[in-house]
């Protein structure tokens, strides 16, 4: 059963800090990986995705890379702001064919941007 | 931007009552999907559905749980006899046609609350 494991669990920096929040999923045959950022009572709103075929995607501020084979994933945030303050989720779709595409999620990073 | 939309935001219930949660996929999406969310804990699949039948559900999705697509504008989730653990914070998504590795959009949520 896949297992999707995000560290760290909290973290607060300064505003206009470069910072990398982690993901890990113990199941490597995934096809594609997402990031997701959480507001407090709101919905998800998709950051990333990544095809298992791919190494990183970038959006912004945002870069996103995947290690498949090791089962890694990284959330790279620059010049950090504190608009980006929110919880940010990572979720793999299992590569187990047909339609079924239901998302494992992270229990997530909560990300606080001090002014 | 189109956005999936949920009904109601919030829903108060009474221990062993029938509730219907409500989601307008965006409009040319083919694929849709409910997760659950409770509270603290990790985002959760309960079932995807395309061409009018459930394509994948997990262990959580059991008898008590349906969904359907009754027109060709809404998805509904029904919970048939809703016990005190149901409460949570359930979320609709939806996905375009075409290849997998297109990004699922995620509505606000119906936050259910069993009394």
């Amino acid at each position: 059963k896949q297992e999707v494991t995000q560290i760290p669990a909290a973290l607060s920096v300064p505003e206009g800090e470069n910072l990398v929040l982690n993901c890990s999923f113990t199941d490597s045959a995934i096809y594609n990986l997402q990031w997701f950022r959480q507001d407090p009572g709101k919905g998800l709103t998709s950051l990333l995705l990544i095809q298992s075929s791919q190494r990183e995607q970038t959006s912004g501020r945002l870069n996103a890379s995947l290690d498949k084979s090791s089962g890694r994933s990284t959330l790279y945030i620059a010049a950090s702001q504190p608009g980006d303050s929110a919880t940010y989720l990572c979720a793999v779709r299992q590569g187990s064919g047909g339609g079924a595409d239901g998302l494992t999620f992270g229990k997530g990073t909560h990300l606080i941007i001090q002014p | 931007e189109p956005e999936v939309t949920q009904t109601p935001s919030h829903q108060v219930t009474q221990m062993g009552q029938e509730v219907i949660l409500r989601c307008v996929p965006i409009s040319n999406h083919l694929y849709f999907y409910w997760y659950r969310q409770i509270l603290g804990q990790k985002v959760e699949f309960l079932v995807s559905f395309y061409n009018n039948e459930i394509s994948e559900k997990s262990e959580i999705f059991d008898d008590q749980f349906s969904v359907e697509r009754p027109d060709g504008s809404n998805f509904t989730l029904k919970i048939r006899s809703t016990k005190l653990e149901d409460s949570a914070m359930y979320f609709c998504a939806s996905r375009p046609p075409g290849r997998i590795n297109q990004p699922q959009h995620f509505g606000d949520g119906t936050r259910l609350s069993i009394l």
